[in-house]
């Protein structure tokens, strides 16, 4: 069976360091990858999505970037946080190929003081 | 383009009561249509989809919704609402040939016991 993990679950950050947010997809192979933000407990905003290795679509111009390393990996960076930036991110895969079901992780936390 | 919308911020029902969650959506082909739940700091998880067939889909936990191409809605429904479905949903939908979904903003459910 497919497993989605992604770590940290909490990160409180002060104003202007780094973000590196991690998301793996175990149990598939070449899925379609997605990180989310959501703000006050409400709406998703998506922010990336890939279909493969090197290959991300932004959906919104952000204080962030995405990459994909690997098949199963998709991380979400920051150079320099903002205030703005808290939210609850939400990673996401879904098999490339037919109308599958998107299925989400658990989520991090992120608080920038 | 495609959109959803979910016009209920927060629905309110007893247990042992039927509830519906309404959902209307706006896509130029044929939809894709999903029903999650959110439950306090963590994913998104899969009820229900809609892809093509009989209009009533069953799902997890006792929910079902009905799809009604004439009216472009999707509402989720229970028979008998138990006080832990208490939670935030979510509708969401794909159009024929789009890679992402486009979510609703979510309905909280609340159900007093």
């Amino acid at each position: 069976s497919q497993t989605i993990h992604q770590w940290p679950a909490t990160l409180v950050q002060p104003v202007g360091s780094p973000l590196s947010l991690e998301c793996t997809v175990e149990g598939t192979s070449n899925p379609n990858l997605y990180w989310y933000r959501q703000a006050a407990g409400r709406g998703l905003q998506l922010l990336f999505y890939s279909v493969g290795i090197g290959q991300i679509s932004s959906e919104v111009p952000q204080n962030l970037s995405a990459s994909r390393p690997q098949d199963r990996q998709f991380i979400l960076s920051s150079k320099k946080l903002l205030l703005s930036d808290s939210g609850f991110y939400l990673c996401a895969w879904r098999r490339l190929a037919g109308v599958d079901t998107q299925y989400f992780g658990p989520g991090t936390r992120l608080t920038v003081l | 383009a495609q959109s959803v919308a979910q016009p209920e911020d927060q629905v309110n029902v007893a247990e042992g009561n039927p509830l519906t969650v309404k959902c209307t959506y706006s896509v130029s082909g044929n939809p894709y249509l999903f029903w999650y739940v959110q439950y306090p700091n963590r994913g998104l998880q899969f009820l229900l989809k809609y892809i093509t067939g009989d209009n009533l889909v069953k799902g997890s936990y006792g929910f079902e919704a009905e799809f009604n191409k004439s009216q472009t809605s999707f509402h989720l429904k229970k028979p008998s609402a138990l006080v832990s479905d208490s939670a935030l949903y979510f509708c969401a939908v794909r159009d024929m040939g789009y890679s992402t979904l486009t979510f609703g903003k979510g309905t909280m459910l609340l159900v007093s016991p």
